[in-house]
């Protein structure tokens, strides 16, 4: 596998249910993203992780919960979702900003959610 | 807070040159940055520049800055059918702030035959 992973690419779960989104990357960055893609609004940041530490929330309301257990790996658990929060999420990595020469983010293809 | 603006739709012939524009409005703004995207996938990091810079070519992308005004542009020449998607400006801060990129609302390019 290269680049940034994400797992699964669909889903659809009611709103009592608790899943969760998976990403990988494989770039060797230790900076990680989730990032909210709403029909005709901009891409919105959600969480920000540098090595492994939270240093981003966007005012994410509490049923998403993110965790990064090591550089590599970035998981969004879901619990008691609205229908609004239907969307596609978006992980991505980078470099430390100002650790390395060029911090440019890359993204994973997304997993499409659907809560009914 | 800032922002980014971008037209929403844009339509050329294939083999045209497309040019996609972006306004933004923070002044500290390091890094900016095109991404594509194509229906069902992630965003695909096309080329960046940083502010110092006024131009960048890379192949049959070349990137325009005026930092003076503000604005961004990308443009795309002999533009193909593979190049019909959604294209997103981004902008970065600088310093501990750099990996907080703020995104326009996209460009649709339809390349039509």
């Amino acid at each position: 596998e290269t680049g940034v992973t994400q797992t699964p690419r669909h889903l659809v779960m009611g709103m009592t249910n608790k899943k969760s989104l998976k990403c990988e990357q494989h770039l060797g960055h230790n900076a990680m993203y989730w990032y909210k893609q709403s029909a005709k609004k901009p891409l919105e940041l959600m969480f920000v992780y540098n090595f492994k530490e939270q240093t981003e929330n966007n005012s994410v309301p509490s049923r998403f919960s993110p965790e990064c257990p090591n550089s590599s790996h970035l998981f969004l658990h879901l619990h008691t979702l609205q229908p609004e929060d239907s969307a596609l999420y978006l992980c991505a990595s980078s470099h430390i900003p100002g650790l390395e020469s060029s911090y440019e983010q890359y993204f994973g293809p997304g997993t499409r959610l659907t809560v009914t | 807070g800032e922002d980014v603006e971008q037209s929403l739709f844009l339509s050329v012939r294939e083999g045209d040159s497309s040019v996609i524009n972006c306004t933004y409005t923070d002044s500290s703004s390091t890094y900016l940055y095109w991404y594509k995207q194509e229906p069902g996938a992630g965003l695909q990091l096309l080329t960046y520049i940083f502010s110092n810079m006024d131009m960048k070519q890379d192949q049959r992308l070349t990137v325009l800055l005026n930092k003076k005004d503000k604005h961004l542009s990308l443009r795309i020449a002999d533009t193909q059918t593979g190049d019909s998607a959604i294209y997103f400006c981004a902008e970065s801060p600088a310093g501990g702030g750099g990996n907080k990129l703020t995104f326009g609302t996209g460009t649709q390019l339809k390349v039509e035959l």
